[in-house]
């Protein structure tokens, strides 16, 4: 990847249980993504945190971003079967008109 | 709402064919990004415009080009296609931020491309 690694590549859990997704990256960053894809579709953006914040929710997603670790985490809590798909995190660079992407983490959830 | 939307959504071509893609942001976006996706891989950043100008460019081969127009829409052109090529081709497009980072992309469904 260009800017950094996802873990767990893949993950398979049971509807109702949680998902936690980590995402590391390399270079400094103004603010960090969460996407998701269900396959062979577009993405679609799920939360935005900014490199001065720690931590941000939006309904069942609460994202952490740790700067001096350079890393971030995703966790969707009660999950449910629709929410299978891939999930990315995506950096943007100061002044950069663009995102690098993480090469994702590829969630199951079991009915 | 109005969302992205790229033509054409699937394409064949031969080796050493050309390709051309395009992309119609949301209205009021200014700002036009190109990623390529292989099988099983992460999005990769092609290229990108802001107010027709390009902004910013990634791992786009030579035998690549892209243009914003006038009315915002943008066109990858793909000539000397290789085997390698075929991907999915997203688009995205974002708010005016007047500088700085990249905020929230909103991505169309993509084109594939499938070389033979």
């Amino acid at each position: 990847s260009q800017q950094g690694e996802e873990d767990p590549q893949a993950l398979s859990i049971q509807e109702g249980e949680n998902a936690t997704m980590n995402c590391s990256y390399k270079t400094s960053i103004n603010n960090l993504q969460w996407y998701r894809q269900n396959s062979g579709r577009g993405l679609v953006h799920l939360i935005l945190i900014r490199s001065n914040e720690r931590e941000k929710h939006s309904g069942r997603l609460r994202v952490t971003l740790d700067t001096s670790k350079k890393s971030s985490s995703l966790l969707i809590t009660a999950s449910r079967a629709a929410d299978t798909a891939s999930y990315f995190c995506a950096t943007g660079l100061q002044g950069a008109q663009k995102l690098v992407f993480g090469q994702g983490t590829r969630l199951t959830i079991n009915p | 709402a109005a969302g992205v939307i790229q033509s054409p959504r699937h394409l064949i071509k031969e080796k050493r064919e050309t390709a051309t893609l395009k992309c119609y942001p949301i209205p009021r976006h200014d700002t036009v990004y190109w990623y390529q996706q292989g099988p099983g891989q992460d999005p990769q950043f092609l290229i990108s415009f802001y107010e027709k100008m390009q902004s910013d460019k990634g791992s786009i081969p030579d035998r690549f080009s892209a243009q914003q127009f006038s009315d915002y829409h943008s066109e990858l052109n793909m000539s000397s296609l290789e085997l390698g090529d075929s991907a999915l081709y997203f688009c995205a497009s974002s708010l005016p931020r007047g500088g700085g980072a990249a905020g929230e992309l909103f991505f169309g469904e993509g084109s594939r491309l499938t070389v033979l």
